[in-house]
Order: C-alpha cells, then sequence, then structure tokens
C-alpha cells in the first residue's frame, strides 16, 4: 500500500505571497492532520480534518488554512507568507478518529 | 491544561546498553499511546502504540504504560548507534476531541 504523499517536496517563496501544499494519504485513510516543525521544535500542530470537516485546529493565525476534499486529499493555504514560516510542513493520515497517524516526508518551505 | 512531558534531552547511552525514555500526561481519560523516533531532517516514523496498562514488546523495543500513574516509557534494549535519534511520545486527549498531543520529544545518542 502506497505511504503518505506530499507535494511538493521543497518550496522557495518570498513574503508576502501565498503558497498551498498539498497531502494524499494512505488509501482508506479519511484524517489527515497537518504540522508544523521548525529546527530544534516539536511538532506544533495546525489541523486536521476528517471526511471533509475540520475537526481540530490549532493556535495558528487565520493565514493559516486548509481543506479536505472528498476523496480524502488534503491542502493547506498559508497567505500573506513571513520570514517566521520558513519550517518542515507535515501531512499524517489515520484511518479514523485518535488512530495511529503515519507521516508523509514533508514539505520544506523556505520563505526569503 | 493539554500536556505532554518529556525530557528533551540529550540522553547520551552507551552502546549495547538500555535506553529509557519516560513521557507523563495529564489527561486521565486518554486511552492511546503512541512512540515515534525521528531521525533528524526526516519525517517521524511509529515505533508502537499502546493502549493498555502493562508492557508491549516489539522487538528490541519495549513500551510501558501506567495510566494509573500517567506515564509511558519506551526502552531499547541493546541500544545501536542507529538508534541515535529524536523520540516523540504522543497522546490522545478524551477532552480536547481525541487530538493527538505531542510532546516535544527527547533526544537520544548511542555512543559507540
Amino acid at each position: 500500500k502506497a505511504g503518505v504523499t506530499q507535494t511538493p517536496r521543497y518550496l522557495i517563496k518570498t513574503r508576502g505571497q501565498q503558497v498551498t501544499l498539498s497531502c494524499s494519504p494512505i488509501s482508506g485513510h479519511r484524517s489527515v492532520s497537518w504540522y508544523q516543525q521548525t529546527p530544534g521544535q516539536g511538532l506544533q500542530f495546525l489541523f486536521e480534518y476528517f471526511s471533509e470537516t475540520q475537526r481540530n485546529k490549532g493556535n495558528f493565525p487565520g493565514r493559516f488554512s486548509g481543506r479536505q476534499f472528498s476523496n480524502s486529499r488534503s491542502e493547506m493555504n498559508v497567505s500573506t507568507l513571513e520570514l517566521g514560516d520558513s519550517a518542515l510542513y507535515l501531512c499524517a493520515s489515520s484511518p479514523g478518529q485518535s488512530e495511529t497517524q503515519y507521516f508523509g516526508p514533508g514539505t520544506r518551505l523556505l520563505v526569503l | 491544561q493539554k500536556e505532554v512531558e518529556q525530557n528533551s534531552g540529550p540522553l547520551s547511552v552507551p552502546e549495547g546498553a538500555i535506553a529509557s525514555l519516560n513521557c507523563t500526561y495529564s489527561d486521565r481519560g486518554s486511552q492511546s499511546f503512541f512512540w515515534y523516533r525521528q531521525y533528524s531532517g526526516k519525517s517521524p516514523e511509529l515505533i508502537m502504540s499502546i493502549y493498555s496498562n502493562g508492557d508491549k514488546e516489539d522487538g528490541r523495543f519495549t513500551a510501558q504504560l501506567n495510566k494509573a500513574s500517567q506515564y509511558v516509557s519506551l526502552l531499547i534494549r541493546d541500544s545501536q548507534p542507529s538508534d541515535s535519534a529524536t523520540y516523540l511520545c504522543a497522546v490522545n486527549y478524551k477532552d480536547s476531541n481525541y487530538q493527538l498531543i505531542w510532546g516535544a520529544g527527547t533526544k537520544l545518542i548511542i555512543k559507540p
């Protein structure tokens, strides 16, 4: 079974731009969670989607948004990028609520 | 307050010894507990999950759960240099819509 895929793997943007990251979960998984990780830091939870509905949300500004499609694929968007948004963005999928999460390889975003 | 506490380390262990990693949590209603390993620059990968009090063994890894004392630990026997990584503990929080709450991780260094 194919794992979680994330595109793109690397991205360079400038301040003020916006970016969209994509995540395709493991086949059959209905839950997708997004995390931000900066060097030396733990996982900061962004949001979780289940069956196209946002179920949980972390403490991030409204510039960070996401959605999930009927095929469980998910996207997250960051508008008006700031230098501090430079990070590894990780997507994790799970079959359902509070089940084991499986991570994708991540998208490394650099904001200049 | 949702909290999962881990000693940030680094924890230095000689090769061949037992590495002991600990994690405490604050929600008595938590039911699912996970240990992940993360190599530098990579995404977290699942080591094991545990749901019931007691020990669960998988190869060189043993997870121990004590719900009364609200801690979960991970033992690594016969530690190898390849075990050097950051170990993340995650706990589902019943009172937060079963959101997975993550510890900041413990950096483990296995010295040859």
